[in-house]
């Protein structure tokens, strides 16, 4: 079973927009992380959040997590062609000694120029 | 480049015959991973390995088997091969207890005829 689910599952949005997507997840979290997909390729991570953290920001990127509401949002600022992708939101959390990540499946970014 | 690679890039197989997909990172990582992906379904574990040595059950292990040879390589194995195993299989490791962020391989297209 899925523990994050992305919404909306598609945007389009023109260059220079902001986007905004976000997660919801079941159960408890140690951390959520949000990774991005080109098109025929593997996923990349893009940045992490501490259950203990409200807000995060890297580069463009800034992430939220309310973990009373069990929900996180990215935002893309000023948005690009170059960030159209699939963007997928991954909760982890402990399992004996490995490190496990359940992912959504994923909201579809298009970028028009 | 330092990274996760995974061979073959793409693959097809008849219903019933085996094949293994292999998976190696030069990252020294402990942990390693293969996940399937499907249209709308998002990344779901198939098996993990903590640490060289060690194997688990993911949440869709029924059909596949895994080897970790050593610290780099972790192998993914199809016995016989059904048309439901037709997906893009991707390979992932991390650094284990202190690092959460995953490294992707690009993936494994199985197309099962």
């Amino acid at each position: 079973s899925q523990q994050g689910e992305e919404d909306p599952q598609a945007l389009s949005i023109q260059e220079g927009e902001n986007a905004t997507m976000n997660c919801s997840y079941k159960t408890s979290i140690n951390n959520l992380q949000w990774y991005r997909q080109n098109s025929g390729r593997g996923l990349v991570h893009l940045i992490l959040i501490r259950s203990n953290e409200r807000e995060k920001h890297s580069g463009r990127l800034r992430v939220t997590l309310d973990t009373s509401k069990k929900s996180s949002s990215l935002l893309i600022t000023a948005s690009r062609a170059a960030d159209t992708a699939s963007y997928f939101c991954a909760t982890g959390k402990d399992s004996g000694s490995a490190r496990q990540l359940t992912f959504g499946s994923g909201t579809q970014l298009t970028v028009l120029p | 480049n330092a990274g996760v690679t995974q061979t073959p890039k793409f693959q097809v197989l008849k219903t019933g015959q085996s094949m293994t997909l292999q998976c190696a990172q030069d990252m020294n990582h402990n942990s390693m991973y293969w996940y399937r992906q499907d249209p709308g379904m998002g990344l779901r574990l198939i098996y993990y390995s903590a640490s060289e040595g060690t194997t688990d059950k993911g949440e869709v292990p029924n059909g596949y088997n895994v080897s970790r040879l050593n610290k780099r390589e972790f192998s993914l194995r199809l016995e016989s091969a059904a048309p439901s195993q037709t997906s893009v299989y991707f390979c992932a490791s991390s650094n284990g207890p202190n690092s959460y962020g995953y490294t992707f391989g690009s993936g494994t297209r199985l197309t099962v005829v």
